[in-house]
């Protein structure tokens, strides 16, 4: 299957400050991306869906202006978390996709953990 | 009422089992559906997709979907430890756009 990758795997940061998440797809152009966060024991939250080129479309309740999602190229996009608090902390999951295809694949994951 | 509901579990079964999971859902503009497998602090893998009914197999898995029912199942044949896991039903309404998740059946195979 394709490959997506996802940096950093973890991160601490101090609360206030932002942090950047790259998501990568290695041997194919990701046409879309998603964000997904997930909280222990409990399944994805869809929080946007990306396209290469274009503004993010976030899902509702979720802060654009909080978490900036950045697709500049067929094979990278970004997640910034700015301001960060606390509350913020969970497991940061991207998945990626072809148009006019089903599939989906997902990065490994992000682990944030803001004090 | 949630659009994807799958029993949480925890599903325990002795290595060598069947394991047999599944998914219902209400909203019958979905024509895709997948089976994700996520290990802890993991990302989920994809196992099985399909977009049509009836069965479909690869090696020890089989996904069965039944349309007419708004029911799908993912089967584990020959059970082992690295099974261990939890299982993700997903579902998306056209190629390319966000999936739908059900929240999750974890399961545990003894050795």
């Amino acid at each position: 299957g394709a490959v997506v990758s996802q940096h950093p795997s973890w991160v601490i940061c101090k609360s206030g400050t932002s942090v950047k998440i790259e998501c990568r797809s290695l041997d194919f152009q990701a046409t879309t991306m998603f964000w997904y966060r997930q909280f222990p024991k409990q399944s994805l939250m869809l929080m946007a869906t990306s396209n290469e080129g274009s503004k993010a479309t976030y899902e509702q309740g979720v802060e654009k202006d909080k978490f900036l999602i950045n697709h500049a190229s067929l094979t990278l996009s970004t997640l910034t978390v700015t301001s960060a608090h606390p509350e913020d902390s969970s497991f940061y999951i991207c998945s990626a996709g072809t148009s006019g295809s089903y599939e989906q694949y997902f990065g490994p994951g992000t682990r944030l953990t803001v004090t | 009422q949630k659009e994807v509901e799958q029993d949480p579990g925890p599903l325990s079964v002795p290595e060598g089992a069947i394991v047999s999971l599944n998914c219902t859902y209400s909203n019958s503009a979905f024509q895709y559906f997948m089976w994700y497998r996520q290990y802890s602090r993991k990302g989920p893998e994809l196992l099985m997709y399909t977009y049509s009914s009836g069965n479909k197999e690869d090696g020890r898995f089989t996904a069965q979907v039944d349309k007419s029912s708004k029911y799908i199942s993912l089967f584990i044949r020959d059970s082992q430890p690295s099974d261990s896991a939890t299982y993700l039903c997903a579902m998306g309404k056209a190629a390319g756009n966000k999936l739908t998740f059900g929240g999750g059946t974890r399961v545990l195979v003894k050795p």
